[in-house]
This record gives structure tokens, sequence and C-alpha cells, in this order.
């Protein structure tokens, strides 16, 4: 079973409109959790990386909120533009201890931005 | 442009032959990760080298495997090919060997078995 849960698996929004990505996830002990876009076809690029004790971090337009009690995350996208078309996937990784490196990928939601 | 590169960027085998992808990391990168893109599962862990050794192992088949060379480039091995081996094999690179250093990705090898 899939620890990482994302949600909408897919969204179309309209340009300039702001949205919001949830990931759940049940991995345990937690070390991290990672945002990434994906463009089709093409290698995923990391976008944030949160540790148990920071509850938001922004990379330009992407803010990503941790909240460890509830093992949540969310991936705010502000101004939405074209090239934001995208899949988003969090990633958990499970190392306490730096003696494995178990990392546990959402299924990813499918971002569509029209004009 | 992450500065890893795959190849080939294409392959198309047939269904039991053995294949070989190849991965050149960063500049400076020690480590070195596989994933496997599907379509109906997304992106798995594969198995993850540091400096020439084997760091983790995720969801690697036994007809899979792996290594990482003194000048740290890496090969994923796949044989006995079957339908569901084909997906999008992804070579990501890190720094250091542990998950809380970045990584990046490859442009990925995708694979067809027919």
């Amino acid at each position: 079973k899939n620890q990482v849960e994302q949600s909408p698996q897919s969204l179309i929004i309209l340009e300039g409109k702001n949205c919001t990505l949830q990931c759940n996830y049940t991995v345990s002990p937690f070390s991290n959790l990672r945002w990434y876009k994906q463009d089709t076809g093409r290698g995923p690029v990391s976008l944030t990386i949160m540790t148990f004790s920071e509850n938001t971090k922004s990379n330009r337009r992407y803010t990503a909120t941790l909240d460890a009690d509830t093992k949540q995350s969310s991936l705010h996208i502000t101004a939405s533009q074209l090239s934001d078309s995208a899949s988003y996937i969090c990633v958990v990784s499970r190392d306490p201890n730096n003696a494995g490196n178990m990392l546990t990928f959402g299924g990813g939601t499918r971002l569509m931005v029209k004009p | 442009d992450s500065g890893v590169t795959q190849t080939p960027k294409h392959l198309i085998t047939a269904t039991g032959q053995r294949v070989t992808l190849r991965c050149s990391p960063r500049s400076g990168d020690l480590s070195v990760y596989w994933y496997q893109q599907s379509l109906d599962q997304g992106l798995q862990f594969l198995i993850q080298y540091y400096n020439g050794e084997e760091r983790a192992k995720g969801n690697i088949l036994e007809r899979f495997s792996a290594q990482q060379f003194p000048d740290l480039h890496s090969e994923l091995n796949l044989s006995s090919l079957e339908l569901g081996d084909s997906a999008l094999y992804f070579c990501a690179s890190s720094v250091g060997g542990a998950v809380s250093y970045e990584q990046y990705f490859g442009p990925g090898t995708r694979l067809t078995v027919t």
C-alpha cells in the first residue's frame, strides 16, 4: 500500500489563479518531504525540501507547508502560469540514521493551466 | 539541464532480452539513484549507490542489477525482460549519500518491451 497519498489526482485552473495541492503520508519515522515538478516525459525537478522542524518553505511562486503532527503537506501555487502545467509529486523519506534511503513517492497531481 | 546524462534516450527490445542503461552523474556528485516510472505505478525507487558501494535498496526485482564504477558512472542491467518492464527509467545524483541532499534527475531512458 502506498504510504503517500496526493489529492486531487488532476486539476484544471485558469491562468493567473491560485491552487493548492495536498499530500498525506503515513511513512514513519519521517525524515524529510519534498515536492517535485515533472514535465511530461522529463525528469522531476525539486521545488522544496522540508524537514520535521520546518512548517513553511517558499520557492518563487511555490509555497509548501508541512504539519508533521497530522502528517500533511500542501503545495500552494500563486498566480499560475501556463508553464506550471505539469505533474507535482510529493516524496517522503524515511532515513533516521542515514542507514537506508527509503523513498516513497505519491502518485502525483496532474495540473493543467489554461489560458 | 540538470547535469545528469542518461543513455540511450529510447530503447525497444523483445521479451526475454537483456539491456543496460547508463547514467553519468553531475560533476562532483558521489551518489546515484535509479528509479522506474510506469504509467500505472508512478515513480518507484530502485537502488542507490554511493561512491561505488550499494547504499540502499528499494523495489528492485532480482532480474535487475546495478553497479557504480570508479569514475562514478552507473549502469542498470535489466534481464529476462517482460512486457511489464516497459517504463521510463530515471537516474538521479546527489553530492552526498543521505536523503537530505538534493537529488538531480536525468532526462530518463524510455524502455519499450514488445
